[in-house]
């Protein structure tokens, strides 16, 4: 157990709709992550927040978006969904932002979009 | 634009054998590199990291990793394979431009341990 925890794990919704995925991470971790996995592109990071502030962007589409609270849990929001947005989403965190520090990961949410 | 390679999509060890599972990477300035490990339906798990320092890397489970500069390679070592190894594998490397911090990751090999 990686003490990344994420909700829920699984979520089946239909074109055109919006979810929100959450994510808490590690106790005492500052840094989110946020990745998409999917089988054509692989695992693809969309964007990190420290500390409440967005960091870095990835390849997050526009109708996704996302932000880190203050009690450091983060939400991903997906909108006007697409059958392709279908896929695992999984959050990370690490203590801090520098390049040694070790991200790690929850369990995921599988989404599915019919 | 940093990048990593898994040549092998899967690789077959019988257990008990040594196992390898190859990465080579392409970065600009000092490698930050890792490997993580994917059972089904489960999230990553960290294994070890290269930052600096020594050249062979030990991690969790009995894994290590050896770092070669001139061969920009990071290959993933085990002794004596295990069947509970049997698992998606990815190497990963730290992203040092842009979306600094953020990981990027080879396209994983599949490992199969059979008994």
């Amino acid at each position: 157990d990686s003490g990344v925890t994420q909700t829920p794990k699984h979520l089946i919704t239909a074109t055109g709709q919006r979810v929100t995925l959450r994510c808490s991470p590690r106790s005492g971790d500052l840094s989110v992550y946020w990745y998409q996995q999917s089988l054509d592109q692989g695992l693809q990071f969309l964007i990190q927040y420290y500390n409440g502030e967005e960091r870095a962007k990835g390849n997050i589409l526009e109708r996704f978006s996302a932000q880190q609270f203050p009690d450091l849990h983060s939400e991903l929001n997906l909108s006007s969904l697409e059958l392709g947005d279908s896929a695992l989403y999984f959050c990370a965190s690490s203590a801090s932002v520098g390049p040694a520090y070790e991200q790690y990961f929850g369990p995921g949410t599988r989404l599915t979009v019919t | 634009a940093q990048s990593v390679a898994q040549p092998e999509d899967q690789v077959n060890v019988a257990e008990g054998n040594p196992l390898t599972v190859k990465c080579t990477y392409s970065v600009s300035g000092n490698p930050y590199l890792f490997w993580y490990v994917q059972y089904p339906n489960r999230g990553l798990q960290f294994l070890l990291k290269y930052i600096t320092g020594d050249n062979l890397v030990k991690g969790s489970y009995g894994f290590e990793a050896e770092f070669n500069k001139s061969q920009t390679s990071f290959h993933l070592k085990k002794p004596s394979a295990l069947v509970s190894d049997s698992a998606l594998y990815f190497c990963v490397v730290r992203d040092q431009g842009g979306s600094q911090g953020n990981l990027i990751f080879g396209k994983g090999t599949k490992l199969s341990v059979k008994p």
